[in-house]
């Protein structure tokens, strides 16, 4: 089983700021790497497949890069609305299995 | 537009099954593959298992093996997530999710099993 590790495990920043966010895995997953975002009370919400890729109605600031076992979640300047759990997901190997998260909280 | 419905939160005895369906709307069902993710309050995500309803397979996470059976009934659009000998352990929010290339774009809203004596 491919095991995903996200850093940091808490990132505190305040709005507008860049946040990276970082997710290695334990083995190459090729690109096939997805990140969700989980706001509390709600199931969480496909943000980035395929390492690179936006899913359908997600704004510019989140980007995705990175292969092989080394990946970045990168959120150009913080909204509000983007204080939350993200979750780093590989589809690789059987199965899939999710990094452990990284919150990001306000300063 | 897909939506996913789960059904409504459970309390079970240890020891005892629990069973959580999954309604789906929008989109072709038996297309679908679905599949089912835990989380235990305050923790990650965890993958079941899934099912593509076209062909009637389920695959399972070793670590649920001989416990979880997860169906579907093409005929009413519903997946469906049977655990048994539940524990303490096993109380968590169980989520169906729509699986497309391996990423899930569709989720239910979660379905609350707690495991109590």
């Amino acid at each position: 089983e491919i095991v995903l590790t996200q850093s940091p495990a808490t990132l505190s920043l305040s709005p507008g700021e860049r946040a990276t966010l970082s997710c290695r895995a334990s083995q190459s997953v090729s690109s096939y790497l997805a990140w969700y975002q989980q706001k509390p009370g709600q199931a969480p919400r496909l943000l980035i497949y395929d390492a690179s890729n936006r899913a359908t109605g997600i704004p510019a600031r989140f980007s995705g890069s990175g292969s092989g076992t080394d990946f970045t979640l990168t959120i150009s300047s913080l909204e509000p609305e983007d204080f939350a759990v993200y979750y780093c997901q590989q589809r690789s190997n059987w199965p899939p299995t999710f990094g452990p998260g990284t919150k990001v909280d306000i300063k | 537009q897909v939506q996913l419905v789960q059904s409504g939160a459970e309390v079970k005895k240890p020891g005892s099954s629990v069973k959580v369906s999954c309604k789906a709307s929008g989109g072709t069902f038996s297309s679908y593959t679905i599949s089912w993710v835990r989380q235990a309050p305050g923790q990650g995500l965890e993958w079941m298992g899934r099912i593509i309803p076209i062909l009637g397979i389920a695959n399972y996470a070793q670590k649920f093996q001989g416990r979880v059976t997860i169906t579907a009934d093409k005929s009413t659009s519903t997946a469906y997530m049977e655990l048994s000998s539940l524990r303490s352990e096993d109380t968590a929010v169980y989520y169906c999710a729509r699986v497309q290339d391996g990423d899930l774009d569709y989720w239910g809203q979660g379905t609350l099993v707690t495991v109590s004596s």
